[in-house]
């Protein structure tokens, strides 16, 4: 079975302070993605990336990166120069490709507030 | 439709009332999900359907759940006899294939039982 951990629960950071959320899973499977959805306080989850296990290659999105390590299983997402607007939820989720698995199991979240 | 829409956005309904909850995916997306979202929690996968196969119930929390799609596309999530524990918010996501190119999530509808 697939799990993820995303071991902050709750992260307060000053506006325009650099964040890290981090995001480790467990998986026997050689193939797989990975995304990450933000859910502010309106409630509808966002996309923000799908990241797949053959390609270790860092990711920059403006003010977003994320982190790919495939030897410790993690997969970590870092905002730069964070704003208010970046207050909100974020899930981490792995998705297995084999073995029939064909539903993302998310992490329990990591509460993201920023403080103006 | 351009996103996917749920109906109602909000549901209070007293304890073993039967409700139904509604799904309207993105035209042409085969692949439907049903999640549930207890109150500061992670999201519950409940059900999950593609194209023609039988349904992924694996998630459903007991035989009170149930779900269907009709023609490929509407899904609606029916809870019967409703106890205070499945007030929480319902989101359906759709996506086109599998769910390796990630899902597009709905509003989702806030249960709330009485």
């Amino acid at each position: 079975a697939q799990k993820v951990t995303q071991a902050q629960t709750e992260i307060s950071v000053v506006e325009k302070e650099d964040v890290t959320l981090d995001c480790v899973y467990e998986t026997r499977d050689t193939t797989y993605y990975l995304f990450w959805y933000k859910q502010p306080p309106s409630g509808e989850l966002v996309f923000l990336i799908r990241r797949n296990s053959f390609d270790e290659q860092n990711e920059i999105s403006g003010r977003y990166s994320w982190n790919f390590q495939k030897s410790t299983s993690s997969f970590n997402f870092t905002i730069t120069a964070s704003q208010v607007v970046d207050s909100a939820v974020y899930f981490c989720a792995p998705h297995i490709s084999n073995f029939g698995n064909e539903k993302l199991t998310f992490g329990t979240g990591t509460r993201l507030t920023i403080i103006p | 439709g351009a996103g996917v829409s749920q109906s109602p956005s909000n549901k209070v309904t007293e304890k073993g009332k039967d409700v139904e909850l509604r799904c309207d995916p993105i035209s042409g997306h085969t692949a439907l999900y049903w999640y549930r979202q207890s109150l500061g929690q992670g999201l519950e996968f409940l059900i999950y359907f593609q194209g023609n196969s039988a349904p992924d119930k694996s998630g459903l929390p007991s035989d009170r759940f149930s779900a269907e799609r009709t023609g490929g596309s509407v899904s609606t999530l029916t809870i019967q006899r409703t106890q205070q524990e499945d007030s929480a918010v319902y989101l359906c996501a759709s996506s086109f294939g599998r769910s390796a190119y990630g899902y597009t999530f709905g509003s989702g509808t806030r249960l709330t039982v009485v």
